[in-house]
């Protein structure tokens, strides 16, 4: 399977500040890339899907212009959470979907506490 | 209705013991399934996935697939305390048709115990 790095592992940052997480994969090109949020005990919820050269497209509810994604490359996706309150605090995970059957392979997530 | 169903436990069984863990979802033109384990606080793995119709064995876990009751399961024989997590229950909704990769859709996933 496809082998995925997320960057950095963990951030605190004050609220109204910006983040940028970073989600490569590594062994693979990926022309399509997911970025879900899991609260605690919760399931995971898909943000968006990230697809290289092209705008993302984002699940209803989530606002593209606070969680910006950008895919440049076939083996890097960003997502920037913009003016950053608490309630933004949650575990952000990328995946890497394969072609084929569409498995898709997780990044080991990074943990937002938001200040 | 849930697109993907699971039962959200807790699931306790000792060590030893077989675990079951089912999965039904309502998209009849579904054709790839797929289990992931999720330890707390990491991200999901994936641990299973299967395609056809029937039984697909791999070491301790043996994934079910009946696309004709919409049902796919995950027995795990000899469950070891290290099996403790939560397992999703994942679904590609859709035959392949673009060639473009395609969302999954996930369960609630189901939390296991295994009791030493």
């Amino acid at each position: 399977g496809a082998v995925v790095s997320q960057h950095p592992s963990w951030v605190i940052c004050k609220s109204g500040t910006s983040v940028k997480i970073e989600c490569r994969s590594l062994d693979f090109q990926a022309t399509t890339m997911f970025w879900y949020r899991q609260f605690p005990k919760q399931s995971l919820m898909l943000m968006a899907t990230s697809n290289e050269g092209s705008k993302a497209t984002y699940e209803q509810g989530v606002e593209k212009d606070k969680f910006l994604i950008n895919h440049a490359s076939l083996t890097l996706s960003t997502l920037t959470v913009t003016s950053a309150h608490p309630e933004d605090s949650s575990f952000y995970i990328c995946s890497v979907a394969t072609s084929g059957y569409y498995e898709q392979y997780f990044g080991p997530g990074t943990r937002l506490t938001v200040t | 209705q849930k697109e993907v169903e699971q039962n959200s436990g807790p699931l306790s069984v000792p060590e030893g013991a077989i675990a079951s863990l089912n999965c039904t979802y309502s998209d009849r033109g579904s054709q790839s399934f797929f289990w992931y384990r999720q330890y707390s606080g990491k991200s999901p793995e994936l641990i299973m996935s299967i395609y056809s119709n029937g039984d697909k064995e791999d070491g301790r876990f043996t994934a079910q697939l009946n696309k004709a009751s919409q049902y796919v399961s995950l027995l795990i024989r000899d469950s070891q305390p290290s099996d403790s997590a939560t397992y999703l229950c994942a679904v590609n909704p859709s035959l392949i048709s673009s060639g473009s990769a395609r969302q999954l859709t996930f369960g609630s996933g189901t939390q296991l115990t295994v009791l030493p």
